[in-house]
């Protein structure tokens, strides 16, 4: 399949170990965001999702940190595994009106 | 359940050619979207359906850009004329109806690769 993205910031991280991706979203009323997985070849996975009334919520493996004063979002993936690697998208949403994606990096898992 | 089908998966034009995308969205998801993303960067969103409504379009090219969903299920996006700098991925992507989510998760299809030479 083709490559999502040439140019993108790259995070390389040993497998087994943890994964933290950052993200600047760029609207202070943005209420609600979600990371996306995407993968070569195919089209944006939803990974996990944090409204904000919230400042971190988990799920299996990953977890989303909001922190609004700074405007910043960040997604941690515990023990790195090869089938992680991808490129991963924050995207923000203003109280119902459209998404709006982050450029996105990508990260590279080593054997 | 099957994922949001799109064809062709790549295609190769020359500018000022014509080219059109299919997409056939979940099964029973009234709102369908059609993103563009060009290598680097995140996905733009281009237009959204509500059944056979347009929703927003306000970031299409509408001099050159153009789709429907005549009947409220699948829908094609349309270029016409191609130019160069509209080489990039298109994504289809469906949801659920508003009233079932505040926020409807988006199931995105592969995309279609298009490159204008």
């Amino acid at each position: 399949g083709e490559s999502v993205g040439l140019h993108l910031p790259t995070l390389s991280v040993q497998e087994g170990d943890n994964s933290i991706i950052n993200c600047a979203y760029s609207n202070s009323a943005s209420d609600y965001f979600i990371w996306y997985k995407q993968e070569s070849g195919k089209g944006p996975q939803f990974i996990i999702d944090i409204r904000s009334n919230m400042d971190k919520r988990q799920g299996q493996r990953v977890t989303v940190l909001l922190n609004k004063t700074v405007k910043h979002l960040s997604l941690q993936i515990a023990a790195t595994q090869p089938g992680d690697s991808a490129v991963y998208f924050c995207a923000e949403n203003n109280y119902g009106q459209n998404f709006v994606f982050g450029p996105g990096t990508r990260l590279s898992v080593l054997p | 359940e099957a994922g949001v089908a799109q064809s062709p998966r790549y295609k190769i034009i020359e500018k000022r050619q014509s080219v059109a995308f299919w997409c056939n969205p979940i099964s029973g998801h009234a709102t369908l979207y059609w993103y563009q993303q060009i290598l680097g960067q995140g996905p733009k969103l281009l237009i959204q359906f509500q059944n056979n409504g347009v929703v927003d379009d306000s970031q299409l090219p509408k001099d050159r850009f153009s789709a429907e969903r005549l009947k409220g299920v699948d829908s094609t996006l349309k270029i016409q004329p191609a130019k160069l700098e509209d080489s990039a991925v298109y994504l289809c992507a469906s949801s659920s109806h508003p009233e079932v989510s505040d926020y409807n998760e988006q199931f995105f299809g592969p995309g279609t690769r298009l490159t204008v030479l």
